[in-house]
């Protein structure tokens, strides 16, 4: 069974420009979550989506967005990028059963941006 | 809303000696809690859950934690460590009505001494 898949693993783009990064959850799982990692924030919530519609967001501005489509891959995009964007971003796919919590997340690889 | 702290941020240990990891949490309504396992360049895997029942649960590489609802804490623990369980850990809950969203600990770097 495949895992979560992130792509690029790898990026460089300059300030001001946008980028677009993709998550290709497990087989079968419905819900995607999106997490921003860096040294001096830790792990933070972006946001996640169900069904192609977004159930929840975390607390950051709206350069940071996304969307999933019928099949549940998703993608983030972040605009007018900043130098503090540069981070480790982590995509994790879930069942989601109706009406639970989260039961287990499964973690891909990451994105690493770096904005120069 | 949930939160999560981990009072060590980077732990040294010898091999083969014990080890326990701190975690204690806060939140308003009953939550999932995760132990998860970062090594280098990698996304998180995650090493055991506790969602009910038996409060000692055990996980994958030998570990396990123990749930205490007075205390609100989750330590992690392994009896024996070796230079591959050198690593980051974060501690992580989810509450239990419908929400996806994992609030994480800012991780301990466990360390192992040859």
């Amino acid at each position: 069974k495949a895992g979560v898949t992130q792509t690029p693993r790898y990026l460089i783009k300059t300030r001001g420009q946008q980028v677009t990064l993709s998550c290709s959850p497990i087989s079968g799982h419905r819900s995607v979550s999106w997490y921003q990692q860096t040294p001096g924030q830790g792990l933070q919530f972006l946001f996640e989506y169900f069904s192609e519609t977004q159930r929840n967001k975390g607390n950051f501005p709206g350069r940071f967005s996304g969307r999933q489509f019928s099949n549940s891959r998703s993608e983030m995009n972040v605009s007018t990028l900043e130098l503090g964007d540069s981070a480790l971003y982590l995509c994790a796919s879930s069942l989601s059963v109706r009406g639970g919590g989260n039961t287990e997340a499964f973690f891909g690889q990451g994105t690493r941006l770096t904005v120069v | 809303a949930q939160s999560v702290t981990q009072l060590d941020s980077q732990v040294p240990v010898f091999e083969e000696a014990p080890v326990e990891l701190r975690c204690n949490y806060s939140s308003s309504v009953s939550v999932y809690l995760f132990w998860y396992v970062q090594y280098p360049n990698q996304g998180l895997q995650l090493l055991l859950k506790y969602l009910s029942g038996s409060t000692l649960v055990k996980g994958i590489n030998g570990f396990e934690a123990e749930f205490n609802k007075s205390q609100t804490s989750f330590h992690l623990r392994k009896p024996s460590v070796h230079i591959s369980d050198t690593a980051e850990y974060f501690c992580a809950v989810s509450d239990l009505f419908g929400n996806e969203k994992l609030t994480f600990g800012t991780g301990t770097r466990l360390t192992i001494i040859p």
